[in-house]
């Protein structure tokens, strides 16, 4: 079975700070990894993923995520937050469906 | 890049009334659309997955005669949600699959915020 656990229902940073938001994840299989962002009563842009290749993955808009095993953990970062990042995140496993993270509300503080 | 639109964007119907929300994959044939209902503040659940041509399957709990899955073509899928109550309130998603593609590329819509009064 497959799982996602993001720490955090909100995070707040202030405009240029180093973003980080969590996502740990259970599965019984080598996980395909998703990260999406979510503004606003609009649908899902994905930003990145991981399956299986390089470790750190690097996205749209500046993000990037790093694949630890050992952690299984697949944390979503970016150094310098705008006010643009504003929105909700979700981490997300598939296996042979989606299962997606509660969220993330991201603020960004000017 | 793969586009998907869903129509409509917002809908608000009276209670006991059906609506249907339509799935499009704009540049490309869909063999399998997904489609997810997202509570406010909560994730994304997978409800159905339909294949062109072939009944949709329906995850666990959800009703399949209160949402109606078409897939009649390889580029429209439709969601049909009967006799709405206000619970059936929600925020619907739906994505989209090329057959050439690994599954898990998904193209997701803008979503459709559906409010039954």
């Amino acid at each position: 079975a497959q799982s996602v656990t993001q720490l955090g229902s909100h995070v707040s940073v202030s405009e240029g700070a180093l973003v980080l938001l969590r996502c740990n994840y259970s599965s019984s299989v080598p996980p395909y990894l998703f990260w999406y962002v979510q503004y606003p009563n609009q649908g899902l842009q994905l930003l990145l993923k991981y399956t299986s290749a390089a470790t750190l993955v690097k996205g749209i808009n500046g993000f990037e995520a790093e694949f630890k095993k050992s952690e299984t953990s697949f944390h979503l970062t970016k150094p310098s937050a705008h006010m643009s990042d504003a929105a909700e995140y979700f981490c997300a496993v598939f296996g042979n469906q989606f299962y997606f993270g509660t969220g993330t509300s991201l603020t960004v503080i000017p | 890049g793969a586009v998907v639109s869903q129509h409509p964007s917002r809908v608000i119907c009276k209670s006991g009334t059906s609506v249907k929300i339509e799935c499009r994959s704009l540049d490309f044939q869909a063999t399998t659309m997904f489609w997810y209902r997202q509570f406010p503040k909560q994730s994304l659940m997978l409800m159905a997955t339909s294949n062109e041509g072939s009944k949709a399957t329906y995850e666990q709990g959800v009703e399949k005669d209160k949402f109606l899955i078409n897939h009649a073509s390889l580029t429209l899928s439709t969601l049909t949600v009967t006799s709405a109550h206000p619970e059936d309130s929600s925020f619907y998603i739906c994505s989209a699959n090329p057959g050439t593609e690994s599954s898990y590329e998904q193209y997701f819509g803008p979503g459709t915020r559906l409010t039954v009064t």
